[in-house]
């Protein structure tokens, strides 16, 4: 298995508070992604990064920022959640190009009151 | 509007048969398309890759069409098993949205014994 571990694998927070989620890999792969996965919508892009500091916009971004300052973190940040934003969260890393597989983390559940 | 329909409904065959999962979509154009299975609670493992200019691609069990004047790939496993139930889920490169991954909603393959 790709050497992919995402935290918190469980959170549950109050709207309004700033929530970071972590996504760290040990196979030194260029690509990262964050992606959302509700029932009725499958999965969809948040944000990825093509390299340390190269980060860009996915499908469903608002609200939602990245930083990434290592090659292995990928780091998702929720400014001030929502209930809209009860997801399970999946990480992901790919090689050099985005035609090559993508290998997903285990997720994160995260629950917003 | 761009579409990616994977039947939501689960599909329940008898252990032993072949299962067929259909991926159709609508105003994309993409290379390649992948298929990635997921187990509940788990992240999706990818299955296979098959390109625009490959009719067919085979691994083991498991066999992927791509008509791209149909616009639709089918999955197949042969001789399924019970350990094939998971949610086997589509995905194709979207060339609106950076060349990133687009990914179906799944369909859900329950296979009895």
């Amino acid at each position: 298995d790709a050497g992919i571990t995402q935290s918190p694998r469980h959170k549950v927070t109050e709207t309004g508070t700033p929530v970071t989620l972590r996504c760290h890999q040990t196979e030194n792969h260029r690509y990262m992604y964050w992606y959302r996965q509700d029932p009725g919508h499958g999965l969809r892009l948040i944000h990825y990064s093509y390299g340390v500091k190269d980060t860009d916009k996915g499908e469903v971004s608002d609200g939602y920022s990245v930083s990434r300052s290592k090659t292995e973190d990928f780091l998702l940040t929720l400014e001030s959640a929502t209930s809209s934003q009860t997801s399970v969260y999946f990480c992901a890393i790919s090689e050099m190009d985005r035609v090559q597989p993508q290998h997903f983390g285990d997720g994160t559940r995260l629950s917003i009151l | 509007s761009q579409k990616i329909e994977q039947n939501s409904e689960a599909l329940n065959i008898q252990e032993g048969k072949t299962a067929t999962l259909t991926c159709n979509y609508t105003n994309y154009s993409p290379a390649y398309l992948q298929w990635y299975r997921q187990d509940p609670g788990r992240g999706p493992v990818f299955l296979l890759l098959i390109r625009e200019n490959e009719k067919e691609k085979r691994k083991e069990r498991l066999k992927v069409t791509f008509d791209t004047t149909l616009k639709q790939s089918l999955f197949h496993i042969t001789a399924s098993q019970p350990a094939d139930s998971a949610t086997y889920l589509c995905a194709l490169e979207n060339n609106n949205a950076g060349n990133m991954l687009t990914f179906g909603g799944g369909t859900r393959l329950m296979v009895k014994p």
